[in-house]
């Protein structure tokens, strides 16, 4: 079992809907988790950190942490073209060397 | 505007050749991380450094060495470059462990062992 699981996509959702992007991870003593989107050859940028269970809401952005049951989404709302990229999930645990865990990423294609 | 700058962008060299990629961070941030990325395998941590001086294995440091002489310049050697080390090298920095996870990455290297 991989420690930080995200599906590999392609996820393909039209302009204007609602993408939903998902993340298992296995650490339980995991505090801390991120979500970075990676456009075609460019470097992972943060777009989104959550450390408490609920949701976490940033402009179209919504992240939602249920550490119960180890798991960590992202939501984009009202999907943009400009939104195609990779998603990258990371999950952080400060006892763990503080070395964050990466999954390997979903890729979203929002088509006009 | 914050910022991590590499080196350089693209490098092709040859096998055998010593590479340096040098990263430079004007946050003052306390951490510093080499990873490497690669189709179907993700980042993976090569090597990272929490302090001037100080160093630390990753999960891939074999074939690679650090040097971190000052805070805000962390680089990476491959002593004798090989074709498995084609990749992209992506250097990142970030404050200390209470943010540990919020990374801020450099434009990457893309590098090419012929």
């Amino acid at each position: 079992q991989k420690e930080v699981e995200q599906n590999s996509g392609p996820l393909s959702v039209p302009e204007g809907a609602i993408a939903s992007l998902n993340c298992t991870y296995s650490d339980r003593g995991s505090q801390s988790f991120f979500w970075y989107r990676q456009y075609s050859g460019k470097s992972p940028e943060l777009i989104m950190s959550i450390y408490s269970n609920g949701d976490k809401e940033d402009g179209r952005f919504t992240a939602q942490l249920n550490k119960a049951s180890q798991y960590v989404s992202l939501l984009i709302r009202d999907s943009q073209p400009s939104d195609s990229a990779t998603y990258l999930c990371a999950v952080h645990n400060a006892g763990n060397n503080r070395k964050l865990i990466w999954g390997l990423g979903t890729s979203l294609a929002v088509n006009p | 505007d914050v910022k991590v700058t590499q080196s350089s962008r693209y490098l092709v060299k040859r096998t055998g050749e010593k590479v340096f990629l040098e990263c430079v961070q004007d946050m003052d941030h306390e951490n510093m991380f080499w990873y490497r990325q690669d189709p179907g395998l993700g980042l993976r941590l090569i090597y990272f450094s929490y302090d001037v001086k100080m160093k630390e294995k990753g999960d891939i440091p074999e074939g690679y060495s650090v040097s971190r002489e000052k805070k805000e310049r962390f680089s990476l050697i491959l002593e004798s470059a090989s074709t498995n080390q084609t990749s992209m090298y992506l250097c990142a920095s970030s404050f200390p462990a209470t943010k540990g996870g919020e990374l801020f990455f450099g434009e990457g290297s893309r590098l090419t062992v012929l």
